[in-house]
């Protein structure tokens, strides 16, 4: 799988979009780009994932650069609710098993 | 729907002595995990089931821990004995067969003293 790099953390105050970005120059062609969150004192939680096009769901957006070198998560109005530890992960093809960095920390500031 | 669910919740234990947690995935998901995640750390996978069968214990550290899941459905991850390095949160998640999409439950947070 291919390394992910994000920053340690960011702040963001609420109400105001949060662009989350992650690194991944070394993805290869049938590698999907998965980000999950992880709350205090909870599990993972599935946010969104993508291979080639963006993609939006309930929860958030997923921008994929053309080249697919990096990706950017996109939480259109945070919340204090979205206060969490994002994780950008890649991972396909037969192999399941979720490869883990530190992620990115988020702080959403009333 | 329910979701994954794992118990204990906390469990505090003197080293050596020995230790399970049980997991109940979400109905009709037949793929299970095992993850450890230590303090500041993403979880590390241990063990992953397509049903019955282990396909993938590749982390799992033999000498001490073991895993079962009968029936398919419900799972145990065992330690015997426990060190102190051994603490740590344990994490269970289910999936339906095929699907990147895991669903974590709440974890089992282990202290070895």
């Amino acid at each position: 799988d291919a390394k992910t790099t994000q920053p340690n953390s960011m702040e963001s105050n609420e109400e105001e979009p949060v662009h989350l970005p992650c690194n991944h120059s070394t993805i290869s062609g049938t590698d999907y780009i998965h980000w999950y969150r992880q709350l205090p004192s909870q599990g993972p939680e599935y946010v969104i994932h993508g291979l080639t096009s963006n993609v939006n769901n309930r929860m958030a957006s997923l921008a994929i650069a053309e080249d697919r070198k990096s990706s950017t998560l996109i939480l259109h109005r945070a919340t204090l609710r979205d206060a969490a530890v994002y994780y950008c992960i890649c991972h396909g093809g037969s192999n399941y098993k979720l490869t883990f960095g530190k992620g990115t920390l988020l702080t959403v500031n009333p | 729907e329910a979701g994954v669910v794992q118990s204990p919740r906390y469990k505090i234990i003197e080293k050596k002595q020995p230790v399970a947690f049980w997991c109940n995935p979400i109905s009709g998901h037949n793929t299970l995990y095992w993850y450890r995640q230590n303090l500041g750390q993403g979880p590390e996978l241990l063990i992953r089931y397509e049903n019955e069968e282990a396909v993938d214990d590749s982390q799992l550290p033999k000498d001490r821990f073991s895993a079962e899941r009968l029936k398919g459905v419900d799972s145990t991850l065992k330690i015997q004995p426990a060190e102190l390095g051994d603490s740590a949160v344990y994490l269970c998640a289910s999936s339906l067969a095929g699907s990147y999409e895991q669903y974590f439950g709440p974890g089992t947070r282990l202290t070895v003293t």
